[in-house]
């Protein structure tokens, strides 16, 4: 089994709907982050979570908000999806200390028409 | 505000040497990283560099850190098709909470 899981894995949502992506972890890690991918622009820190009271915006939050219920959940919800946040979003862990390797789920694959 | 600078294609023959470079501007930083992307999946860790070390070997890969001018390459020797997918240079920044700023990504061709 992943160690970090994103669900859905893909996803086509309307103009204007709310959708909310989620990831669950089973390393034990405190820190956790939602990265959003377009083409030839890497990746983009959408938000960020060191632990479940603690939660940062990242270079892209508008019309993004996230959760975090649980130091092993953390979940993105588009309020009101716009076409341009069609993106491949992927969500990621890491733990304390200076090194931060992050561990990254499989990737959401979200369209919005 | 930080930022990391990649190269976006590199192509090169099975058999070559590929070397891919990054730029990035907080000297802050203390670690810095090369994941790969395969096509279809999620990221994972390639290797990664302290940034009190100039050079890291590891099998085929050897990370090149020169801080003075903030670069940092990647080295892959005998390239193999199974090389071919996006190389991101990736820095732990003290002002985002050490959360990994990417580079855009090299997208890295092996032909045989």
């Amino acid at each position: 089994d992943a160690d970090v899981t994103q669900t859905p894995r893909n996803r086509i949502t309307k103009t204007g709907k709310r959708i909310m992506l989620e990831c669950s972890q089973t390393k034990g890690h405190d820190r956790m982050y939602w990265y959003r991918q377009d083409p030839g622009l890497g990746l983009q820190l959408i938000y960020y979570s060191f632990d479940v009271k603690d939660i940062n915006k990242g270079e892209i939050s508008d019309g993004y908000s996230v959760s975090r219920q649980a130091q092993a959940k953390f979940s993105l919800s588009l309020e009101s999806a716009i076409p341009n946040q069609t993106a491949l979003y992927f969500c990621a862990t890491s733990i304390r200390g200076r090194k931060s390797e992050a561990f990254f789920g499989q990737g959401t694959r979200l369209t919005v028409v | 505000g930080e930022d990391v600078e990649q190269s976006l294609f590199l192509s090169v023959r099975e058999g070559d040497s590929s070397v891919i470079n990054c730029t990035y501007t907080d000297s802050s930083s203390t670690y810095l990283y090369w994941y790969k992307q395969e096509p279809g999946a999620g990221l994972q860790l390639l290797t990664y560099i302290f940034s009190n070390m100039d050079m890291k070997q590891d099998q085929r890969l050897t990370v090149l850190l020169n801080k003075k001018d903030k670069h940092l390459s990647l080295r892959i020797a005998d390239t193999q098709t199974g090389d071919s997918a996006i190389y991101f240079c990736a820095e732990s920044v003290i002002g985002a909470g050490t959360a990994l700023i990417f580079g855009k990504g090299t997208t890295l061709s092996v032909s045989s």
